[in-house]
């Protein structure tokens, strides 16, 4: 079974400038999340996705951040713009739905915010 | 306010020892908790989940404990390996919630 898919693995951006990440979840995971890592913390949830439908979001930054999952597959998450505060690991996860609690996760995204 | 802590330095053991790691929290009342393993530059992979009305699970040389009046879980490795050396999450789920982290556990098992 092919785990979780992100790109890039990493980027490298000038604040003010903007970015996106990609996701590709485990083939048939209902429910997707979005985590922000900081170095030396644990992963934060930015947003949950439950097929194409959002529910939960209140973490987001939503004057900057934004996520998509069109068809309930693939999702994007978006940065714009970016501030050095935002420099940390993105890290995607998904699971069979929302009642089955363990996530898998793929290897993240190191955004570096210059 | 809601806080999850755990061990709050790195930990080295010998290897063949017993690992154990902490995981306190407060301002909760989880119905689930679970543990991750997350090496450097990967993302995090589950071990264990335990639930509220269980006191003790195990899976191999893994075992973790929940004690819901100490507000605590303890997870422990025997016969510690070098390979078992990574940092591990503690992760609290509240029924209809999210799943809150920990900030982790560095575990160095030396030979």
């Amino acid at each position: 079974e092919a785990g979780v898919a992100q790109s890039p693995r990493y980027k490298i951006i000038e604040k003010r400038q903007s970015v996106a990440f990609w996701c590709n979840p485990i083939s048939g995971h209902a429910t997707l999340y979005w985590y922000q890592q900081i170095l030396g913390q644990g992963p934060k949830l930015l947003i949950q996705f439950q097929n194409n439908g959002v529910v939960d979001d209140s973490q987001l930054p939503k004057d900057r951040f934004s996520a998509e999952r069109l068809k309930g597959v693939d999702s994007t998450l978006k940065i714009q713009p970016a501030k050095l505060e935002d420099s940390a690991v993105y890290l995607c996860a998904s699971s069979l739905d929302q009642i089955v609690y363990e996530q898998y996760f793929g290897p993240g995204t190191r955004l570096t915010v210059t | 306010s809601q806080k999850i802590e755990q061990n709050s330095e790195a930990l080295n053991i010998q290897e063949g020892k017993t690992a154990t790691l902490t995981c306190n929290y407060t301002n909760y009342s989880p119905a689930y908790l679970q543990w991750y393993r997350q090496d450097p530059g990967r993302g995090p992979v589950f071990l264990l989940l335990i639930r509220e009305n269980e006191k003790e699970k195990r899976k191999e040389r893994l075992k973790v404990t929940f004690d819901t009046t100490l507000k605590q879980s303890l997870f422990h490795i025997t016969a510690s390996q070098p390979a078992d050396s990574a940092t591990y999450l503690c992760a609290l789920e509240v029924v209809g919630r999210q799943l809150t982290f920990g900030s982790g556990t560095q575990l160095t098992v030396l030979p």
